[in-house]
């Protein structure tokens, strides 16, 4: 059964700071990976999509990275603002039978303060 | 072209009440997947539909619970005799073929 983690749980930084959000799986026979940022009583929103082929995917200042063989993705975010304050999400989705199912981590709560 | 679409946005139900959540997907989109966000947990899948069909229903709990995708109108997920465990965000998103999941603003339930 897929495992998914996510390090830290939470994490407050000054406004400016490059960070990294961590999220690792247990079963490397995924069919993609995504990121998401979830804010306070809201919806989900998609931020990147990685596919199992992929090493990388890019959207301004936000980086994810892939290593399918060792179960880890890293969510890069640069220059951090006030407004990127939110849960952020690690989700996979399976193969074959489990096609179309995404595994969801537990979310790095992050804040960001002025 | 809208995103996802769920009504109601916020459910309270008394216990042993039954309670209706839509979902209308993306237009073009005809894959639809249900998931149950519990106090202080993760998101959970719960089934995955595409028109007139369950594809997968696995993470759906066994008694109460039943979704369906009519080949008109949105997607309905139906919680029959309600009790406080149910209380959640149920969330759906919906997809193309083999493309990223969407999601829609989630439905609250409270079940008093």
């Amino acid at each position: 059964k897929q495992e998914v983690t996510q390090i830290p749980a939470a994490l407050s930084v000054p406004e400016g700071e490059n960070l990294v959000l961590n999220c690792s799986f247990t079963d490397s026979a995924i069919y993609n990976l995504q990121w998401f940022r979830q804010d306070p009583g809201k919806g989900l929103t998609s931020l990147l999509l990685i596919q199992s082929s992929q090493r990388e995917q890019t959207s301004g200042r936000l980086n994810a990275s892939l290593d399918k063989s060792s179960g880890r993705s890293t969510l890069y975010i640069a220059a951090s603002q006030p407004g990127d304050s939110a849960t952020y999400l690690c989700a996979v989705e399976g193969r074959g039978s489990t096609l179309g199912r995404l595994y969801f981590g537990r979310g790095t709560q992050l804040t960001v303060w002025p | 072209n809208a995103g996802v679409m769920q009504n109601p946005r916020h459910l309270v139900r008394r216990r042993g009440q039954e309670a209706r959540l839509r979902c209308s997907p993306m237009k073009g989109h005809s894959h639809v997947y249900w998931y149950r966000q519990l106090p202080e947990e993760g998101l959970k899948f719960m089934v995955y539909l595409q028109k007139e069909n369950i594809i997968d229903e696995s993470g759906m709990p066994k008694e109460r619970f039943s979704a369906e995708f009519p080949k008109e109108g949105p997607s309905i997920l139906r919680i029959q005799q309600v009790v406080r465990g149910d209380s959640a965000a149920y969330f759906c998103a919906s997809s193309g073929l083999f493309y990223e999941q969407y999601f829609g603003p989630g439905t609250r339930l409270t079940v008093t």
